[in-house]
């Protein structure tokens, strides 16, 4: 089955920085890769997706890009805000399975 | 939020106990999941029901029974569970299982097995 790894596990950053988060992926049929975030007692909530058949999405601050070759794609927030502290998670979906990444505890330090 | 709602909240029961976990969302989706989220783990995905069939069951222990009556109510029936079954268990819905739809997450169920 897929296998998602996710990297650094917790990532501590000056408001204002970027933050960078990446995952890899193991099945090359994979064809969505969503990302959610998770505030401290709160449920997941997508805030970027990105399809197989593109290799970069930008949303206001928010930006991911995926390699399909490499199998990895990656999280990029600009402009942190303390507002951006919370749990990442990356998703890889193939077929019915989504399987996520383990999380980044994303600390922004005001 | 109101989209997805999950009963109990809370949740402590003894390892003898037969208990159920209620999801129900009010999207018009057609696909239903079940996640256990543990402390430092990944999300894991234990069951996917898309128009009440169940598509995939990811190799979940037999003491975890889901049901889904129709689209819009998924349960979780739990017995003889064992303490390392303690953790957050989610619901989630989304239009469909393929393609690649947004998946709107209930608030969870905090389960601690005595």
């Amino acid at each position: 089955g897929e296998n998602v790894e996710q990297h650094p596990s917790t990532l501590s950053v000056q408001e204002g920085d970027s933050a960078v988060i990446k995952c890899t992926y193991s099945d090359s049929a994979s064809n969505y890769f969503p990302w959610y975030k998770q505030e401290l007692g709160k449920r997941p909530q997508l805030i970027i997706d990105i399809r197989s058949n593109v290799g970069e999405k930008k949303d206001q601050r928010i930006a991911v890009t995926l390699n399909k070759t490499a199998k990895h794609f990656s999280l990029h927030i600009t402009e942190t805000q303390p507002e951006d502290s919370a749990v990442y998670f990356c998703a890889a979906l193939r077929a019915n399975d989504m399987r996520f990444g383990a999380g980044t505890r994303l600390t922004v330090k005001p | 939020e109101t989209g997805v709602t999950q009963t109990p909240r809370h949740l402590v029961m003894g390892m003898t106990n037969k208990k159920s976990l209620k999801c129900e969302q009010h999207l018009g989706h057609n696909a239903m999941y079940w996640y256990k989220q543990s402390a430092k783990k990944p999300l894991e995905l234990m069951f996917v029901y898309n128009f009440k069939e169940q598509t995939e069951n990811n190799s979940v222990p037999s003491r975890f029974s889901p049901e889904c009556p129709n689209s819009s109510h998924l349960f979780l029936h739990l017995h003889t569970l064992q303490p390392e079954d303690s953790a957050l268990y989610l619901c989630a819905s989304s239009q469909d299982v393929t393609g690649g739809y947004e998946q709107y997450f209930g608030p969870g169920t905090r389960l601690t097995v005595t």
